[in-house]
């Protein structure tokens, strides 16, 4: 089954205490991106990857790390978490052959992320 | 900024009829612009895709516009369903890149 997962799905850390969410897609992508939402805010993204060792800035990368070291997967470290970290974290995959199918982006289950 | 607007008030409507959802762009123009549903606590789901050159986009109950002159995009659900109700997202992507900006998402609800 195509899908992308992320995993925990649920974590609850405390300030400053590194961690990373891991995201892997099974569908041969080429891009990977994180996201955050937050009540009325909607979804931002963090990081993005065109490619392996290829990565980006979105709107909201401060406090965030991404590496692409293997194209199927795309981590997302938080080297020192802060309360104003937790959120709910969705990771995306897109793309592979270039037309319409680069154009949609399949998305993760969520990981609801509690900083105390 | 470049930013994606949609309205934040809740719509309501009763099954049968149509909702209409707006989403408005504003300070450059995108290449196209998607539409996402999201059910509470899951993942946003593709539902469709319409290009700057393209007035409008059909899939079976749904269908998008896209007005360049007046900077917005038109989601209409026809004959809508309880099962319709969700969160309702738009958002842009510029070609060639993936840097994507989402609108906040309207909530429908559809009353049987």
């Amino acid at each position: 089954e195509a899908q992308v997962t992320q995993n925990p799905r649920y974590l609850i850390t405390v300030t400053g205490k590194k961690l990373t969410v891991t995201c892997s897609q099974n569908m041969n992508h080429e891009y990977m991106s994180w996201y955050r939402q937050d009540p009325g805010l909607g979804l931002r993204q963090i990081y993005y990857s065109m490619n392996v060792e290829v990565t980006d800035k979105g709107d909201v990368p401060e406090g965030y790390k991404v590496s692409r070291k293997e194209k199927r997967n795309f981590p997302l470290i938080l080297e020192s978490p802060s309360p104003n970290q937790t959120s709910l974290y969705f990771c995306a995959s897109a793309g592979g052959v270039a037309g319409v199918n680069t154009d949609t982006q399949y998305f993760g289950p969520g990981t609801r992320l509690t900083v105390l | 900024s470049q930013k994606i607007e949609q309205n934040s008030e809740a719509l309501n409507i009763q099954e049968g009829k149509t909702a209409t959802l707006t989403c408005n762009y504003t300070n450059y123009s995108p290449a196209y612009l998607q539409w996402y549903r999201q059910d509470p606590g899951r993942g946003p789901v593709f539902l469709l895709l319409i290009r700057e050159n393209e007035k409008e986009k059909r899939k079976e109950r749904l269908k998008v516009t896209f007005d360049t002159t007046l900077k917005q995009s038109l989601f209409h659900i026809t004959a809508s369903q309880p099962a319709d109700s969700a969160t309702y997202l738009c958002a842009r992507r510029k070609t060639g890149g993936f840097k994507t900006i989402f609108g906040a998402g309207t909530r429908l609800f559809v009353k049987a």
